[in-house]
Parts: structure tokens; sequence; C-alpha cells
């Protein structure tokens, strides 16, 4: 059974960085084809695709968030971890950690963090 | 820029069947697959549909998806509709394995 879970601070300042750790079981990430990501949805509810690590640690990122993103993997310790520099009002929203094995789609969810940035 | 356009609301009575589209704006939505996710407060999303129209185990034959390329559209259709169903559902797809294309969602009330 493969379960995702999300951690990380509830509440952020603008201008810090913003920790989000993935923690996951039911999958190796070592596997051929499988890439953990991140999605968030806003308050206003839309969907934005934020960042993906495979298992051979290659990495992608939005284009547009590119420059503030960072996504790693420890494998030993079955986690994903995102980093987002600078962050703004803007980046409040929900963050989804997400599983894929080969596929441009999501196959598993994780429950998903709420983060606040305010002052 | 490829865009993907939902109603944003839907409702519908229990029992009955509710259909939510999902139009794209340019080339043909046939191009890449579409899917369907449903997003529940308090519960963590799930996907209803990959490949158009396929149904990953475990979720109910009361979930269908299809595609109309007259209208460039996908549709998500739910019959025998339940309370459980109320939820946000978003349709997907991509120009490329990490360009991906989120519809707005829609939010589909079961009264």
């Amino acid at each position: 059974q493969i379960t995702l879970k999300e951690s990380g601070p509830t509440l952020v300042k603008p201008t810090q960085t913003l920790t989000l750790t993935c923690t996951f079981s039911g999958f190796s990430l070592s596997t051929r084809g499988v890439g953990v990501g991140w999605i968030r949805q806003t308050p206003g509810k839309a969907l934005e695709w934020l960042a993906l690590i495979y298992w051979d640690d290659d990495k992608r990122y939005s284009p547009s968030l590119k420059s503030r993103l960072t996504i790693t993997k420890d494998t030993s310790k079955n986690q994903v971890v995102l980093t987002m520099t600078n962050v703004d009002p803007a980046d409040t929203a929900t963050y989804y950690c997400s599983y894929r094995n080969t596929t441009p789609w999501v196959d598993y969810w994780g429950q998903g963090t709420l983060v606040t940035v305010s002052s | 820029n490829f865009m993907l356009t939902q109603p944003h609301s839907v409702s519908e009575s229990p029992g009955k069947t509710v259909t939510i589209s999902c139009t794209g704006s340019s080339g043909s939505i046939a191009r890449h697959y579409v899917q369907w996710y449903q997003l529940r407060p308090g519960s963590a999303p799930t996907t209803v549909i990959y490949e158009d129209d396929q149904r990953p185990s475990g979720v109910p034959d009361r979930f269908s998806g299809s595609i109309d390329s007259s209208s460039n559209s996908a549709f998500l259709t739910i019959s025998g509709l339940k309370t459980e169903d109320e939820a946000d559902y978003y349709c997907q797809s991509y120009e490329s394995s990490t360009n991906w294309v989120f519809g707005g969602g829609t939010k589909l009330t079961v009264l």
C-alpha cells in the first residue's frame, strides 16, 4: 500500500525559506520509473504543479518557480524534501506530495499540508 | 499556452447522473491523455480517471471518463450519485512530462 505524508511548518514569514518533507512508504524511490513530486492548491482552489524528482535523481521544476525551488531525495529514509526560497503571501497554499510511475500524472497523493505565509 | 476550462460548479441529487466537462483551449485535447482528480476536504486527493477513460483499482465503476474530439472536451460522468461524491474535481493533461495543465476545478454538490 502506497502512502505519502507531508510535514513542515504551518506558518512562514515573507522572505523566509519554506522546507517541506514528504515521507512515503509502499515503494522505493530507487525503482526505475518512479517519481515523487509536489503540487499545491491555492486558497482560490487552483492546482499548480511544482517539482518532481525521479528515481535516477533527475529533477524537474515548474518554469515559473524554478529559481526558488530545490527538490532532493533521501532514498534510505524514504523522504523527499522541497525547499522554496523567498516565500510570499501568494505562496499560501496546501502542498501535496505525489507519486507517479513513468506516467505524467499522479497515481497517489498525500493528504496535504497547509502552509500560510504571513508576517 | 494550452488551457483546460471547467464549469465552476455543478449540482445534482443523490442517485442521479452528473457530467463534468473539461474543454481544451487550443490543439486537440486528444493529443495527450486526460486525468481526473477528486479533492475532498480532510481527505487525501484521489485519482478517479487516468488515460482519458481508465479507472484505477478501488474507484467505483460509477465513475467514467470520455473524450469528444468534436467539442475538444473531456468528460467525467458520475452515475448513481452519493453524498460522498461531493468534492472538487479537476481535470489534468500535459504538454510534456513536466509541463502539466490543470483545469480550474469543478465543485460538485450532491443535494
